[in-house]
């Protein structure tokens, strides 16, 4: 069985701030590792993926994720934080096998003090 | 190109009531799958259907069912709702054989 980690629900960073957020994974099998991002009332928008190839991924908006197999762990960083980050952020890992489910992380929100 | 497409956005049904929801997939993905996420939480996997089948599923109770159309899209089916199905229920398309998943923008569904 698969399964994320997102310790801690809430995260505050001051504008221009480094943005840590954390996941923890444990799969049996070598996974596929993703970020979602979810602004209040919409659906989940895929930040990055991890499937294998570079171990360092950038995705959209200038966050990027590290997967470091020793840690089982896929933390998601930017830079330099932006109002507009502000959001609900989702880890979630998956198999290779084709199609297999998502299994999600509870989320953490991510606040951004002007 | 359209996206994933869900309705309806809101709806709100009473206990013991039925309901169904709609998808319509991303133009080119054959594979639907559907979520369920309750408020604060992750989106939990309830099942996913390819060729018109249920091809895997969570653990969801039997009150929760689905249906693949011959264009791609899907239902999904909750019967006796009770209060703590409320929630929002996500839809993700993809093509069989790649790894990425296109989510809708959710149906919020609201049990009184």
């Amino acid at each position: 069985a698969q399964s994320v980690t997102q310790l801690g629900s809430h995260v505050s960073v001051s504008e221009g701030a480094l943005v840590l957020l954390r996941c923890n994974y444990s799969s049996s099998v070598p996974p596929y590792l993703f970020w979602y991002v979810q602004y209040p009332n919409q659906g989940l928008q895929l930040l990055l993926k991890y499937t294998s190839a570079a171990t360092l991924v950038k995705g959209i908006n200038g966050f990027e994720a590290e997967f470091k197999k020793s840690e089982t762990s896929f933390h998601l960083t930017k830079p330099s934080a932006h109002m507009s980050d502000a959001a609900e952020y989702f880890c979630a890992v998956r198999n290779t096998g084709a199609n297999s489910k998502l299994t999600f992380g509870k989320g953490i929100t991510l606040s951004v003090r002007p | 190109d359209a996206g994933v497409t869900q309705s309806p956005t809101h709806l709100i049904k009473t206990r013991g009531q039925q309901v169904t929801l709609r998808c319509s997939p991303k133009s080119g993905h054959d594979t639907v799958s559907w979520y369920q996420q309750a408020l604060g939480q992750g989106p939990q996997f309830i099942f996913q259907y390819y060729e018109e089948e249920e091809r895997q599923r969570g653990n969801f109770p039997d009150r929760f069912s689905g249906h693949q159309f011959p264009n791609y899209s899907s239902e999904l089916n909750v019967n006796a709702l009770l209060l703590g199905d409320s929630a929002l229920y996500l839809c993700a398309s993809s093509l069989e054989g790649f790894y990425g998943y296109t989510f809708g923008s959710g149906t919020r569904l609201t049990v009184v």
